[in-house]
């Protein structure tokens, strides 16, 4: 059973702070790793995508990845209200073009 | 990337009913999928639909609950068939554009079974 873990949350930082968000995968075989924006009643939109170990910025937006920890995270600097969503970890293994998803982190950001 | 519609956006249906829920995409892609989000949880994959075979279900969806049809590479549907309360929930379509390896979603639909 492939499983990828996130924090739930809700996690809560002042406006102009970096936000942290974390994600594990149990399938060492992960080839692809997404992060997606969900803000309430609307679809998943993709923020990033991530294929190597390292660190991959966009904007206010720096993925990092770590195969060896199984583990990749969002940084979310100069985090402004307007971020305040839940943001997904997803996941494609080996050659499947399946997404498995974590459960979600709802983040905050305070005027 | 890519623009996606689904119809219809929002439904309320009686138990026992099925609703057909349409996903159309602007350009052509192999790789169609369907989820469910349920209330207050995460996306689950119900199937992938490819155009010209049949779709693949994941474990705990079976076809005749949940049947799809992929009948060219801009379209499908996905149907709820019998539904019961356990059945609201948002459903979405995605697609993942050739040649990239990335999925787009849907803006969904929210469906209430009473």
């Amino acid at each position: 059973q492939k499983e990828v873990e996130q924090n739930s949350g809700p996690l809560s930082v002042p406006e102009g702070a970096i936000a942290s968000l974390n994600c594990t995968y149990s399938d060492r075989g992960s080839q692809s790793f997404f992060w997606y924006r969900q803000y309430s009643g609307k679809s998943p939109e993709l923020i990033m995508s991530i294929y190597s170990n390292g660190d991959k910025e966009d904007g206010r937006f720096t993925a990092q990845l770590n195969k060896a920890s199984q583990y990749v995270s969002l940084l979310i600097r100069d985090s402004q209200p307007s971020d305040s969503a839940t943001y997904l970890c997803a996941v494609k293994s080996g050659s499947a073009r399946q997404l498995t998803f974590g459960s979600g982190t709802q983040l905050t950001v305070l005027p | 990337s890519a623009v996606i519609s689904q119809k219809p956006s929002r439904d309320i249906c009686q138990r026992g009913t099925s609703l057909t829920i349409q996903c159309q995409v602007d350009s052509q892609v192999t790789m169609m999928f369907w989820y469910r989000q349920q209330p207050g949880q995460s996306l689950t994959l119900i199937a992938t639909a490819n155009q010209g075979s049949e779709a693949t279900y994941e474990s705990g969806f079976v076809i005749d609950k949940f049947p799809i049809s992929r009948p060219n590479l801009t379209f499908s549907t996905l149907t709820v068939s019998n539904m019961s309360p356990e059945d609201s929930s948002i459903y979405l379509c995605s697609v993942e554009p050739d040649p990239t390896d990335t999925q787009y979603f849907g803006p969904g639909t929210r469906l209430t079974v009473l």
